[in-house]
């Protein structure tokens, strides 16, 4: 069975423009979740959706957005780039959400400059 | 607030037994978790504990007491291949899977 994927894994931006970023999750997985890691401030948790829904949010701006698709494919959006958004965002997937085995992706790294 | 605390760096020999301890705080709890990270790649789950107590896995072991607000991830017979960042992780009341800032584990010949 095929792991996490995401899309890009490299990306360079500069500030002021806007970044999709993608993730398919393992099949027949229905959640998915994202984090972002910086060395200063580790993994931090952005959002969680499950059957195109979102069930939980972390504290970030709101310039972050996501959403799901049928297929559980999930895309985040930063709209507005900062440098302080230079980091590795993860993916990560579970069966049906809520759950504490999260299987992640190899993250895309984005580069704001 | 919410936090989990864990040691920075960890540096032990090959061979020997290492233990990673983390301590949290946090508006409810489910269960402590896990992940290994090696630089540059994906973390990956290791282990869960929802009840206090040991679990182990193969040379990998988790232990927790809710009571106390605390767990260890114990490695033994440790190989160069171990060398990574392990993250200690708890989950909510809200549902947001909370990470420690991780622990650099060098293992050292």
């Amino acid at each position: 069975k095929a792991g996490v994927t995401q899309t890009p894994r490299y990306l360079i931006k500069t500030r002021g423009q806007q970044v999709t970023l993608s993730c398919s999750p393992i099949s027949g997985h229905r959640s998915v979740s994202w984090y972002q890691q910086t060395p200063g401030q580790g993994l931090q948790f952005l959002f969680e959706y499950f059957s195109e829904t979102q069930r939980n949010k972390g504290n970030f701006p709101g310039r972050f957005s996501g959403r799901q698709f049928s297929n559980s494919r999930s895309e985040m959006n930063v709209s507005t780039l900062e440098l302080g958004d230079s980091a590795l965002y993860l993916c990560a997937s579970s069966r049906a959400g809520g759950e504490d085995t999260q299987y992640f992706g190899p993250g895309t790294r984005l580069t704001v400059l | 607030g919410q936090s989990l605390e864990q040691p920075s760096e960890v540096t032990a020999v090959e061979g020997a037994i290492v233990q990673i301890n983390c301590t949290y705080q946090t508006s409810g709890f489910y269960g402590l978790s896990w992940y290994q990270q090696h630089d540059g790649g994906a973390p990956t789950f290791l282990s869960y504990n929802a009840l206090d107590g040991l679990e182990e896995t193969g040379r990998f072991s988790s232990f927790l007491s809710r009571s106390d607000s605390y767990g260890y991830l114990l490695l033994q017979e440790l190989q160069m291949k171990d060398s990574a960042s392990y993250f200690c992780a708890v989950r909510d009341w809200g549902g947001k899977l909370i990470f420690g800032q991780g622990t650099e584990l060098s293992v050292k010949p």
